[in-house]
């Protein structure tokens, strides 16, 4: 079964760091695209970031509300992906989802997500 | 950047009716429009890609349909665990891929 589990999250004061992780099984990591989303509580969903597969040379690209703040990076052994965060704002709370990116000749959608995990960014 | 609008923002409806979501875009995407539902506390679920293109799994009482700027997602015969919310998405370019979301209530 394909799955992704996210975890990392939790209470951070303004101007903090937290690392988020994405566990993933069932598929091989290196093939794939991988994006983090985010839904601020009550907001809708918000594109985060992207991380290219090893035939893509691992590229990254990001939102323009955190360029030069998150990073993304990939243990492709471990079959992790994670989310660098730093220097946050309380607008960067918000439940954080992993998810593959499937790329099908010119298309490609988000599947699967996973459950997402919870950052508030508060003092 | 290519900006997705959703109609309407919410929407009540029963058991058994039929509705349609409505997604424009702020240009040309040609059918590069996936459709997602997202339940409180539950991973969002890739429900219609390419447009029109049903995923595996999903129940055919979900349609999409639209290419160009304008598209729609039909849910035909309401059933109580579709009452959710409702996403489209660009996959055209990276920045901006969401709409803002249909919130679909009894």
């Amino acid at each position: 079964e394909v799955q992704l589990v996210e975890s990392g999250g939790g209470l951070v004061q303004p101007g903090g760091s937290l690392r988020l992780s994405c566990a993933a099984s069932g598929f091989t990591l290196s093939d794939h695209y991988m994006d983090w989303v985010r839904q601020a509580p009550g907001k809708g969903l918000e594109w985060v970031g992207r991380t290219r597969n090893k035939a893509n040379g691992y590229t990254t690209e990001y939102a323009a509300s955190v360029e030069g703040r998150f990073t993304i990076s990939r243990d492709d052994s471990k079959n992790s992906l994670f989310l660098q965060m730093n220097s946050l704002r309380t607008e960067d709370t918000a439940v954080y989802y992993c998810t593959r990116v499937v790329r099908n000749i010119l298309w490609n959608w988000f599947d699967p997500w996973g459950q997402g995990t919870l950052v508030t960014v508060s003092s | 950047d290519i900006q997705m609008t959703q109609s309407p923002s919410s929407l009540s409806a029963s058991v058994g009716n039929t509705v349609t979501i409505t997604c424009r875009a702020s240009q040309n995407i040609d059918n590069y429009l996936n459709w997602y539902q997202l339940k409180p506390g539950q991973a969002p679920q890739l429900l219609i890609y390419a447009a029109s293109n049903l995923q595996g799994g999903v129940p055919a009482r979900f349609s999409g349909g639209g290419s160009g700027t304008d598209f729609t997602l039909t849910i035909s015969g309401l059933q109580p665990e579709d009452f959710a919310t409702y996403y489209c998405q660009q996959s055209y370019s990276t920045s901006h891929p969401f709409g803002q979301g249909t919130k679909l209530e009894i």
